[in-house]
């Protein structure tokens, strides 16, 4: 499975759009890019996975451009509830294993 | 989307004793499901594949004969931490893959 890197905190505030960047320079032609929040003491939590391009759930945006080296996580207008650890991983669709990084910590503050 | 559940969402055992953790997948078939270990300020690392009606596929380093994993059947994979000792403390995950991976909500076990 493709490595990834992540910054490994973030701060911003209530009401802010984060944007949360991950590279992935050695994804393969049919890996997915999916992201999972977790919370302490809480399984991940699926938000949202793409191919290329942009995909846009209820709440999150997956943006990914044409080279797929690299994909950014956009949360709109964060809440204190969305502090939590976010993990990008990059596989094959139903993935085989999953291989976690070290994710980032989103810190969001009043 | 597909939920998977675990239970205990915690237990607290003596040193020496088993302690069996099971993962269910609620509204889908899971032939295969795979077990997590997360120890404080860390993350996740895969353990073993459960596999239905078939043997477990341990990560390096992951003793076999110390977590036991049983997949009984397409919704059900067990597993059993034996003669558990303190260093065994830590955040047991469990998921089962779909169009992605569902993550149960984790079991935190404490041996003391």
């Amino acid at each position: 499975l493709a490595k990834t890197t992540q910054p490994i905190s973030m701060d911003s505030y209530e009401g802010q759009e984060v944007n949360i960047t991950c590279s992935h320079n050695n994804i393969a032609t049919n890996d997915y890019i999916t992201w999972y929040q977790q919370f302490p003491s809480q399984g991940p939590r699926f938000i949202i996975q793409g191919y290329k391009t942009k995909v846009t759930n209820e709440v999150a945006s997956l943006f990914i451009p044409a080279d797929r080296k690299s994909s950014t996580l956009s949360l709109p207008r964060v809440s204190l509830s969305d502090t939590a650890v976010y993990y990008c991983l990059v596989g094959p669709p139903g993935y085989s294993t999953l291989t976690f990084g070290k994710g980032t910590m989103l810190l969001v503050s009043p | 989307g597909a939920v998977v559940s675990q239970h205990p969402s915690w237990v607290i055992c003596k040193s020496g004793t088993s302690v069996k953790i099971e993962c269910r997948s609620l509204d889908f078939q899971a032939t295969t499901m795979f077990w997590y270990r997360q120890f404080p300020k860390q993350s996740l690392m895969l353990m073993a594949t459960s596999n239905e009606g078939s043997k477990a596929t341990y990560e390096q380093g992951v003793e076999k004969d110390k977590f036991l994993i049983n997949h009984a059947s397409l919704t059900l994979s067990t597993l059993t931490v034996t003669s558990a000792h303190p260093e065994d403390s830590s955040f047991y995950i469990c998921s089962a893959p779909l169009e992605t991976q569902y993550f149960g909500p984790g079991t935190r076990l404490l041996v003391l």
